[in-house]
């Protein structure tokens, strides 16, 4: 089955506590890209990637790293959290970006305290 | 890349009745996407449409493009409480690095 997958699902830690969501697709998509939403504020574009070892900085880039070393995977790393990165993160990828659409995972909901 | 935004925010209707939500956006694009997103849950795509397209149907939806007024309609006949969610347009220039999303319209359909 194509599916973006997520984990963990939910996850509550404290802050400066290191953590790594991590996202894979089984699509052979290019593009991959980490989301958060909240409240008020929709889905905000943290990072994202055009393919492996290329990266880039979306809207709220600040707090967090990505790398991209396999096509599939695209982890989301907080070296160090803080309460205001208690959110509901999402993962998606594309064939390619640009045209068509995106295939997002089911979701990570994170609680720093 | 440009943001979509959702009108209404919000909207309740009864099961068989048709839902109705509007998506207005600034620029020139090459398609508009639609997407749905249960609570709590990953976004779901719905439809795509390009902008040389006026309408578009799949199954129980109906999408509308007008490029010359900037915005996109979803219509949803027959809703069934299965329906309830929050749905997203995502209007998309073909070369930007994302696609933006508003913060939606909140759909509820009671029994």
């Amino acid at each position: 089955e194509a599916q973006v997958t997520q984990n963990p699902r939910y996850l509550i830690t404290v802050t400066g506590k290191k953590l790594t969501v991590t996202c894979s697709q089984n699509m052979n998509h290019e593009y991959m890209s980490w989301y958060r939403q909240d409240p008020g504020l929709g889905l905000r574009q943290i990072y994202y990637s055009m393919n492996v070892e290329v990266t880039d900085k979306g809207d709220v880039p600040e707090g967090y790293k990505v790398s991209r070393k396999e096509k599939r995977n695209f982890p989301l790393i907080l070296e160090s959290p803080s309460p205001n990165q208690t959110s509901l993160y999402f993962c998606a990828s594309s064939p390619r970006q640009g045209f068509g659409e995106q295939f997002f995972g089911p979701g990570t909901r994170l609680t720093v305290l | 890349s440009q943001q979509g935004e959702e009108d209404p925010q919000a909207l309740s209707i009864q099961e068989g009745e048709n839902a109705t939500m509007n998506c207005s956006y600034k620029t020139s694009i090459n398609n508009l996407q639609w997407y749905r997103q249960n609570s709590g849950r990953g976004l779901v795509h719905l439809i795509l449409i390009r902008s040389n397209e006026r309408e578009k149907h799949s199954g129980r939806l109906r999408v509308t493009l007008d490029t010359s007024k900037k915005s996109s309609s979803l219509l949803i006949t027959a809703s069934r409480a299965a329906d309830t969610a929050s749905y997203f347009c995502a209007p998309n220039t073909g070369t930007a690095s994302k696609l933006t999303f508003g913060t939606g319209t909140r759909l509820q359909v009671t029994l």
